[in-house]
């Protein structure tokens, strides 16, 4: 079972243009949530997090929604630059075990071109 | 170094060998991880071990696998008699006890099984 989810497996986006890459989850219980960013042979790197107590969060060039009610989540990046092409991992934080494990959607692979 | 290492970073080996995978966390970091990745597939969370706590093992596919941490420190991470659905990149991770939710990976182990 499928507890976090990204149903578009791939974006592509004009640079200058704003990317949304979105994710939904299925567990009430997550407290917290993080998008991871990762390129070709490297292992992901962490981008952006927030805490189920706030509903934006923003950091230069990213910002992350939450929506509780409808259990969504979306990472925005404006402008997109080339450099940006990755593919991003949502994860959630806190399903009610009695460890800190981070479960992860399958990604979405972004693709800014020039 | 600075980072989570990890080694071999790539690894061949013939079906029904054993192998094993080693990851050195970033000093001073309480909590590691494994996670896997399969071509086309999210990160699968294998095993998360923290302080002095029993690990939890919850993700671990079968019990041809298994992991230890010894002195708080180094992880190895042990395949027992592989198969060719074992094929996959193994990312470690730590974090820091008490720092929040952010796990840091290395650039993963990636194996394959002929």
């Amino acid at each position: 079972d499928q507890q976090v989810k990204q149903n578009s497996p791939s974006l592509s986006v004009q640079e200058g243009r704003i990317s949304i890459l979105n994710c939904d989850y299925t567990n009430s219980m997550f407290d917290y949530f993080l998008w991871y960013k990762k390129y070709p042979a490297e292992g992901p790197t962490f981008l952006i997090s927030i805490s189920s107590i706030k509903d934006k969060n923003e950091d230069g060039r990213f910002t992350v929604f939450l929506n509780k009610s409808a259990k969504h989540l979306s990472l925005h990046i404006v402008p997109s630059q080339p450099g940006d092409s990755a593919v991003y991992f949502c994860a959630a934080r806190g399903d009610g075990g009695a460890t800190n494990k981070l479960i992860f959607g399958t990604g979405t692979l972004l693709a800014v071109q020039p | 170094g600075a980072g989570v290492s990890q080694s071999p970073s790539n690894k061949v080996t013939e079906k029904g060998k054993d192998v094993e995978l080693r990851c050195d966390p970033i000093s001073g970091h309480t909590a590691l991880y494994w996670y896997r990745q399969s071509l086309g597939q999210g990160l699968e969370f294998l095993i998360y071990f923290q302080g002095n706590s029993a690990p939890d093992k919850s993700g671990l596919p079968s019990d041809r696998f298994s992991a230890e941490r010894t002195g708080g420190s180094v992880s190895t991470l042990t395949i027992q008699r592989t198969q060719q659905e074992d094929s996959a990149v193994y990312l470690c991770a730590s974090s820091p006890q008490g720092a929040g939710y952010t796990i840091y990976f290395g650039e993963g182990s990636w194996l394959t099984v002929v």
